[in-house]
């Protein structure tokens, strides 16, 4: 069955923090994996994108990293700041067709 | 350049009552997809098209839902009548090309309420 697994469902840290969220997925065959983040009340916005060949991708403070094999990826975010309390949601694109496969995200706020 | 816009971005409407989403994608996207997202989960997929034609809406309860897209440009999707169960978000997406491929880009959404 495809699926995306993510953890942890939610997350508190404080401002400045680091943080790392988690991804394991059984969808194949794989085409593309993406994080998403999505503010209360928006809808998502992509953070990045990542084919089979590549295993780490970076967007500012956002990082990802891809392990295809282990069929997992992660979500790094340094320095954490206010603004980044969100979803964020990972999804992976199956086949030529590219449906993609939602997880259901990781809740994270962000504390003075 | 505009983003995908959606309206109205709430309602609240009594459950056996009609209600209308409206979704106008960026401009000279061809593919258009609309979601549905209950609280605390993520997004699934209800029907997507390509230019006008629907081509995968394996996941629309079509008993009650019905899309439409003319002219391959803005979409309407429509629930009559509405239960209780309704109550989501619906997200309109849209992308060049498949989504696969294509980077994919986000509507607001309309928050729908059925009481």
């Amino acid at each position: 069955k495809n699926q995306v697994e993510q953890s942890p469902q939610s997350l508190i840290i404080l401002e400045g923090k680091n943080c790392t969220l988690q991804c394991n997925y059984t969808v194949s065959p794989f085409s593309n994996l993406r994080w998403y983040k999505q503010d209360t009340g928006r809808g998502p916005v992509s953070l990045t994108i990542m084919t089979f060949s590549e295993n780490t991708k970076s967007n500012g403070r956002y990082t990802a990293t891809l392990d295809a094999d282990t069929k997992q990826s992660s979500l790094h975010i340094t320095a954490s700041q206010l603004s980044d309390s969100a979803s964020y949601i990972c999804v992976v694109s199956k086949g030529s067709q590219g449906n993609l496969i939602f997880g259901k995200g990781t809740k994270l706020s962000v504390k003075p | 350049e505009a983003g995908v816009v959606q309206s109205p971005r709430y309602k609240i409407i009594e459950k056996k009552q009609p209600v209308a989403f409206w979704c106008n994608p960026i401009s000279g996207h061809n593919t258009l997809y609309w979601y549905r997202q209950n609280l605390g989960q993520g997004p699934e997929l209800l029907i997507r098209y390509e230019n006008e034609e629907a081509v995968d809406d394996s996941q629309l309860p079509k008993d009650r839902f019905s899309a439409e897209r003319l002219k391959g440009v803005d979409s309407t999707l429509k629930i009559q009548p509405a239960e209780l169960g309704d109550s989501a978000v619906y997200l309109c997406a849209s992308s060049l090309g498949l989504a696969g491929a294509y980077e994919q880009y986000f509507g607001p959404g309309t928050r729908l309420t059925v009481t």
